[in-house]
C-alpha cells in the first residue's frame, strides 16, 4: 500500500564516510524531489528530477548528488558527511512539475554523523 | 525570492477547541498554496491546497481560504480532536524569478497539541 518509500529509516555515518539514501516509488510519478529538514525547521529542497532531467538548487553543496536510474527509484548520495548534515532526508514524488501538483512524501531517513 | 511566514508553536488546545493557525505568504506571482500536515514519525501528507485567488480548501473538518488581498492561507478548525496533533506546514508553489521549475516553498511549520 506504500507509495514512496525510503529506506533505510535510520541512517549512522561517520564523519566523512560516505553514504546513500534510497527512495522508491509505486506512483510512476515523472518527478522525485529530495528534501533536507533539519529539527524544527521546513523542509529544504536540494534537487529534483523530471524524469531523467536533474534540476540542482542553487544553494545545495556539491557535497549533495543524486541519482534516478529509473523511474521508480532515486538515491541521494552524500559524499563526505559533516557534522553540519546531520537531519531529517525527505523524499517525495508528483505527477508533473506543475504549480498545482500535489507533491507525496515518504517517511524520510534520518541521518545521524558521528 | 517567495517566502511563507507561519505562526510559531507550540500550540497545545483541548479536544473541541477552535483552532487557527496563521499563514502568510510572499510571492511575485501567483502561487498555489498548501498545508500539509506531518504526523508523529511520518512523512509530509497533503492536508488541502488552493489554486487561486479566493479558494477555499477543505479537507477532514480543516478550511483555508486563499486571500491574496492579505496574501494569507489561514488554517482553521472548528474543533479539533486529540488526533489532530501533529507539525502543520504551510506553503506556496511558484518558479522563483529567473528560474523555471515549480519549487514549493515551505514555513517553518507549527506544533499542535491537542490534549483530551
Amino acid at each position: 500500500d506504500a507509495m514512496v518509500i525510503q529506506n533505510p529509516r535510520y541512517q549512522v555515518t561517520q564523519f566523512g564516510k560516505p553514504v546513500t539514501l534510497s527512495c522508491s516509488q509505486t506512483l510512476n510519478h515523472n518527478v522525485m524531489y529530495w528534501y533536507q529538514q533539519k529539527s524544527s525547521q521546513a523542509p529544504k529542497l536540494l534537487f529534483h528530477y523530471y524524469d531523467k532531467d536533474f534540476n540542482n538548487e542553487a544553494d545545495t553543496p556539491d557535497n549533495f548528488q543524486s541519482r534516478r536510474p529509473n523511474t521508480s527509484f532515486c538515491f541521494l548520495d552524500i559524499r563526505s558527511p559533516g557534522l553540519g548534515d546531520a537531519a531529517m532526508y525527505l523524499c517525495a514524488t508528483s505527477r508533473e512539475d506543475g504549480g498545482t501538483d500535489t507533491q507525496y512524501f515518504g517517511p524520510g531517513t534520518r541521518l545521524t554523523v558521528l | 525570492g517567495n517566502s511563507v511566514t507561519q505562526m510559531e508553536g507550540p500550540v497545545t488546545l483541548s479536544e473541541e477547541a477552535f483552532l487557527t493557525i496563521n499563514c502568510t505568504y510572499t510571492a511575485t506571482g501567483y502561487p498555489s498554496l498548501f498545508w500539509y500536515v506531518q504526523y508523529p514519525g511520518e512523512g509530509l501528507q497533503l492536508l488541502l491546497k488552493a489554486t487561486k485567488a479566493d479558494d477555499k480548501g477543505s479537507n477532514k473538518g480543516f478550511e483555508a481560504t486563499y486571500r491574496k488581498e492579505t496574501t494569507s492561507f489561514h488554517l482553521e478548525k472548528g474543533s479539533v480532536q486529540v488526533s489532530d496533533s501533529a507539525v502543520y506546514f504551510c506553503a506556496l508553489s511558484e518558479v522563483e524569478y529567473g528560474g523555471s521549475n515549480y519549487k514549493l516553498t515551505f514555513g517553518k511549520g507549527t506544533l499542535l497539541t491537542v490534549n483530551p
